[in-house]
């Protein structure tokens, strides 16, 4: 079974902080992604990468930054945390194969900033 | 407009109906569409996916699409109280120069007793 695994499963910050999200992957997927979720608004792509040193922004980049320095790593970073940022945030992983694509979910981080 | 719209719910149908779930979007050149459920306090797990105009079943599961209506949905036979949870439609679709899987915001499906 594929496992998409996250550092935290509850983390609780304070503004101005910087926070690091982790996320690994053991599948061997080229694909990683984070999402954050939010009531009423579903999962919005934050940043994605689709290889090693490659990243993208999504469609609510501003704020965070990432890394992927190794294929089954892939890292999301607040720069300086703010009360919006307060959300549950899921990283997944995929392959994709024509058109057929399957996310895998970790079991998410929700994050406090207070 | 948003790219893909869901309504929110809550969807309320007795054990045994049939549930349905509907989707609409926006960029008619998508080719690939998923319906992904999510329990409570969980992550979200694909149930189906489907890519060509008309009817996918699986199980008690038929996925329906559209394209030249730009409507996807999802049709529960026989629901059970398992089958309460989020159910979220995603998109792939291309933006930005890239190929990308946006999600609808979800419809919270309630099947009781």
């Amino acid at each position: 079974d594929v496992k998409v695994t996250q550092s935290s499963r509850y983390l609780v910050k304070r503004t101005g902080e910087k926070v690091f999200l982790e996320c690994v992957q053991d599948m061997d997927h080229e694909n990683m992604f984070w999402y954050r979720q939010d009531p009423g608004l579903g999962l919005r792509l934050i940043y994605f990468s689709y290889d090693v040193k490659m990243k993208e922004k999504g469609d609510i980049p501003e704020g965070y930054s990432v890394s992927r320095e190794k294929k089954e790593r892939f890292s999301l970073i607040l720069e300086s945390a703010s009360t919006n940022q307060t959300s549950m945030y899921l990283c997944a992983s995929s392959f994709l194969q024509g058109t057929n694509e399957k996310l895998f979910f970790g079991s998410g981080t929700q994050l406090s900033v207070l | 407009q948003k790219e893909v719209e869901q309504n929110s719910g809550p969807l309320s149908v007795p054990e045994g109906a049939i549930a349905s779930l509907n989707c609409t979007y926006s960029d008619r050149v998508s080719q690939s569409f998923f319906w992904y459920r999510q329990y409570s306090g969980k992550s979200p797990e694909l149930i189906m996916s489907i890519y060509s105009n008309g009817d996918k079943e699986d199980g008690r599961f038929t996925a329906q699409l559209n394209k030249a209506s730009q409507y996807v949905s999802l049709l529960i036979r026989d629901s059970q109280p398992s089958d309460s949870a989020t159910y979220l439609c995603a998109v792939r679709l291309f933006s930005g120069g890239y190929n990308k899987l946006i999600f609808g915001a979800g419809t919270r499906l309630a099947v009781h007793p």
